[in-house]
């Protein structure tokens, strides 16, 4: 089975502050893709990842950015968190190729 | 441009019987794919079933199965004999073919009545 974790389920952060969310996969998968979730608005996607080193912005990157120096982990990085970014991310991760993703647990992320 | 559909924002349904997810898509692509994802209150999104835009039949996997109608841009989730931990949010997705990007629709909140 896929396995997508996730380093923190729950997370609290004051405005101002660098966050850090890290995604490791342990199936070899060359995508990886970070996602944010709120209600009413479904998954929308921040940035990806086709490969080590490589990224692309989805459809909200203002305000993230992201970092793969490993084919494992994928990590999303918030250079100073507002209080509208808080929200549940989701990771996910993929074959090259294949259109299947398979979803970490999430973080439920709170900025005040 | 992709855009997914989702236009029942929560149900209920007595458990055991059948129910119907409702999901329209918009897509200017020419060969793309058609997810379920089931999302419980613990969070984690579980792929549930997918169906290509080239398939002939609709897709099944256990009480799941995608009900595919290519001219009506419509791929309804059917879940067959409900159960209590069907309960859960329900994404429908898409991508165009070896795009490998997801466009999610906004979700359907599916709760089972004992």
């Amino acid at each position: 089975d896929v396995k997508v974790t996730q380093s923190s389920r729950y997370l609290v952060k004051r405005t101002g502050e660098k966050v850090f969310l890290e995604c490791v996969q342990d199936m070899d998968h060359e995508n990886m893709f970070w996602y944010r979730q709120d209600p009413g608005l479904g998954l929308r996607l921040i940035y990806f990842s086709y490969d080590v080193k490589m990224k692309e912005k989805g459809d909200i990157p203002e305000g993230y950015s992201v970092s793969r120096e490993k084919k494992e982990r994928f990590s999303l990085i918030l250079e100073s968190a507002s209080t509208n970014q808080t929200s549940m991310y989701l990771c996910a991760s993929s074959l090259a190729g294949e259109e299947t993703q398979y979803f970490g647990p999430g973080t439920r992320l709170l900025v005040l | 441009a992709q855009k997914i559909t989702q236009t029942q924002p929560g149900m209920f349904v007595q458990e055991k019987e059948a129910v119907t997810l409702d999901c329209t898509y918009d897509t200017s692509d020419p060969s793309y794919g058609l997810f379920w994802y089931k999302q419980p209150s613990s969070g984690e999104m579980i792929f549930l079933i997918y169906q290509g835009s080239y398939d002939q039949q609709n897709a099944t996997e256990g009480r799941y199965s995608l009900n595919f109608q290519k001219a009506r841009k419509s791929a309804n989730l059917v879940i067959s004999a409900s159960q209590l931990g069907d309960s859960a949010m329900y994404f429908c997705a898409m991508s165009a073919l070896l795009d490998e990007k997801l466009t999610f629709g906004t979700g359907t909140r599916l709760t089972i009545i004992p």
